[in-house]
């Protein structure tokens, strides 16, 4: 079956333009998270998506990023006004319900973003 | 909140066992404990999870001692194919991962 699929796999960009990075994940999954490995570094948690319920946003560094879910399905990553130190892998996953460790996440690829 | 600690690096050869172990002081009653692995320009793959004692799956083994304070990974008879990051996880309401362990092994 379909995994986690991301978009693009590779983004470079200007230092201050916008980009947006999209998620698709598992039909079913009802949770979806957002997460950015730097290079060298362990993984960062961003942002939580749960059903229908307010996404947990604790973990944007900024207010330059930003998610959306629409529908409860596909998910976009948004980050303006981009500086050098957004260069990083950012990477999806979903879980079929329910925050913590008990459930399996399940990640994409990633989106390599690159900031001249 | 839930903080792991594991070594940073562990070399091995093929065919030998590895364990790796994570320390997770503040874990709470409800948590569980997973193991992820990591290729390079992977995403993370789920290994195994557990709650306490022992788990065993295809792939590794999980022990947890009773007061669940640590927790080890055990790679029986790695191949080269083994070499990865492993990401040890504990219930964390901002869901990050520790810093990882990364596995090298050798012919």
């Amino acid at each position: 079956g379909a995994g986690v699929s991301q978009s693009p796999s590779n983004k470079v960009t200007e230092k201050g333009k916008d980009v947006e990075l999209r998620c698709d994940p598992i039909s079913g999954h009802t949770a979806l998270y957002w997460y950015r490995q730097s290079l060298g570094q362990g993984l960062e948690f961003l942002i939580y998506f749960q059903g229908n319920s307010a996404p947990d946003k604790s973990g944007l560094p900024s207010d330059r990023f930003s998610a959306e879910r629409t529908g409860g399905s596909v998910s976009t990553l948004t980050i303006q006004r981009t500086q050098q130190e957004d260069s990083a892998v950012y990477l999806c996953a979903s879980s079929l319900g329910g925050q913590g460790t008990q459930e399996t996440q399940y990640f994409g690829p990633g989106t390599r973003l690159l900031v001249l | 909140l839930a903080k792991t600690t594991q070594p940073i690096s562990m070399d091995s050869y093929e065919g030998q066992e590895v364990n790796i172990t994570c320390s997770h002081n503040n874990i709470a009653t409800n948590d569980y404990i997973t193991w992820y692995q990591q290729f390079p320009s992977q995403g993370p793959r789920f290994i195994i999870q557990g709650y306490k004692t022992k788990v065993t799956n295809e792939v590794a083994s999980l022990f947890i001692p009773a007061d669940r304070k640590s927790s080890t990974l055990s790679l029986p008879r790695v191949s080269l194919s083994d070499t990865a990051v492993y990401y040890c996880l504990v219930n964390d309401y901002k869901l990050s991962f520790g810093a990882g362990t990364t596995v090298t092994v050798r012919a």
